[in-house]
């Protein structure tokens, strides 16, 4: 299979910083798609990486590595609004059939 | 600048009845994905179309689910005989297209149709 794991939820304080951690099977593996989820929403994009390395947009930022089959997001002065799941997707060969994780719920508490 | 839109937003339906949903994908996006999330559950990948093909239908129920793409208008999941066990979200999502991908193949999901069976 092509598990894609992920905490299932964090807490955190408002202001604060927060590290939410994916790892996935590197097989075939093509990219690396973070979203945001709302209870009752959509899935919102955040950020989609291919290259190693960390890309920055405001306050939030993801990094890949390849190599190691993981990634993360980072969530730099939470704010209360930021309280969602965080979905981190994979995506395989030459589709872009995307994978995901279970979620990680994150809570931020005043 | 439209994003995905997806209609029914809520839909309900007694057991073996028919559900239909449809989603327009983005300007300029060729390729529709169907996922359902059951409730608490992540999504789960159901079918990949591009106009008049069935790209990838791995992720589909064996029976009582189909999907098209048609040359004109919108795709449509289709559920036959529905039962409470299809109670979900069933979101659609779009892209411009897939192989290497790159940062302008962002894959956009629409708000989502919430089916519940009763």
């Amino acid at each position: 299979g092509q598990n894609i794991d992920q905490p299932t939820e964090m807490t955190a304080t408002e202001g604060a910083i927060v590290q939410i951690n994916c790892t996935y099977q590197t097989s075939g593996f093509n990219g690396l798609f973070w979203y945001q989820q709302h209870a009752g929403e959509a899935p919102t994009f955040l950020s989609y990486n291919v290259l190693d390395g960390l890309e920055e947009k405001g306050r939030f930022s993801s990094f890949l590595s390849r190599s190691k089959g993981y990634s993360y997001l980072l969530l730099k002065e939470l704010q209360m609004k930021d309280s969602a799941s965080y979905l981190c997707a994979a995506s395989y060969n030459a589709g872009n059939m995307l994978t995901f994780g279970g979620g990680t719920r994150l809570m931020v508490k005043p | 600048n439209a994003g995905v839109m997806q209609n029914p937003r809520h839909l309900v339906r007694r057991r073996g009845q028919e559900a239909r949903l449809r989603c327009s994908p983005m300007k300029g996006h060729s390729h529709v994905y169907w996922y359902r999330q059951l409730p608490e559950e992540g999504l789960k990948f159901m079918v990949y179309l591009q106009k008049e093909n069935i790209i990838d239908e791995s992720g589909m129920p064996k029976e009582r689910f189909s999907a098209e793409f048609p040359k004109e208008g919108p795709s449509i999941l289709r559920i036959q005989q529905v039962v409470r066990g299809d109670s979900a979200a069933y979101f659609c999502a779009s892209s411009r297209s897939p192989g290497q991908s790159f940062s302008g193949n962002t894959i956009y999901f629409g708000e989502g149709s919430w089916l519940t069976v009763v």
